[in-house]
């Protein structure tokens, strides 16, 4: 069965470093997502993509955050300069088309720890 | 968006049939309801989707009254696996859309 693989499993980062968080959606997938969720709290939307530009993103998604799919198999979060505040595991979601948005198929996600 | 209620905590004993009711008394006419499983450190895994009545799959059933104010996940037979957080999620079936998350419901399956 096909699955949204993420790499790494943990980050570790100093406050001011930029991160990569790469993801590899289902293959015929067409809408993808990142979401995160802090240590015991909810899981929260950041980011939709899809056609190659952002469909919707979150108020947490500012600035420091950007989305790029840079071939036909990856798609990445990059933090340019990382908060204490980013700490969270960082899901990536893919959905096919025609069957709904709101079926999505998570990756195991990232933890990023920032220290 | 459709405001959903869902109990905050739930026990069961393995064998029994779970039942895990979802209110969403503003739901959209084009709105579909979704039932989310997420293991600690997981991310959320899709369990089932529908519209109205009855939907059944290999996991669970999803039953939906004719009014669509509530729906009700129900898992037969439950086992130690399947304790995790349950979330009921409401909306439109169009493609891209965010996903928001409640806080769930927390299903402990014990011996």
């Amino acid at each position: 069965e096909p699955e949204v693989t993420q790499t790494p499993s943990h980050q570790v980062t100093q406050m001011g470093q930029e991160v990569i968080l790469r993801c590899v959606p289902i293959s015929n997938h067409l809408y993808f997502y990142w979401y995160r969720q802090i240590l015991g709290q909810k899981v929260e939307f950041l980011v939709s993509f899809y056609n190659n530009e952002i469909s919707e993103k979150s108020e947490i998604f500012d600035d420091q955050f950007s989305v790029e799919r840079p071939d036909g198999s990856n798609f990445t979060l990059k933090i340019r300069s990382t908060k204490l505040e980013d700490s969270a595991m960082y899901f990536c979601a893919s959905s096919p088309k025609g069957t709904g948005g709101y079926e999505q198929y998570f990756g195991p996600g990232t933890r990023l720890t920032v220290t | 968006l459709a405001k959903t209620t869902q109990p905050i905590s739930m026990d069961s004993y393995e064998g029994q049939e779970v039942n895990i009711t979802c209110s969403h008394n503003n739901i959209a006419t084009n709105d579909y309801i979704t039932w989310y499983q997420q293991f600690p450190s997981q991310g959320p895994r899709f369990i089932i989707q529908g519209y109205k009545t009855k939907v059944t799959n290999e996991v669970a059933s999803l039953f939906i009254p004719a009014d669509r104010k509530s729906s009700t996940l129900s898992l037969p037979r439950v086992s130690l696996s399947d304790t995790a957080v349950y979330y009921c999620l409401v909306g439109g079936k169009g493609g891209g859309n965010k996903l928001t998350f409640g806080t769930g419901t927390q299903l402990k399956v014990e011996l």
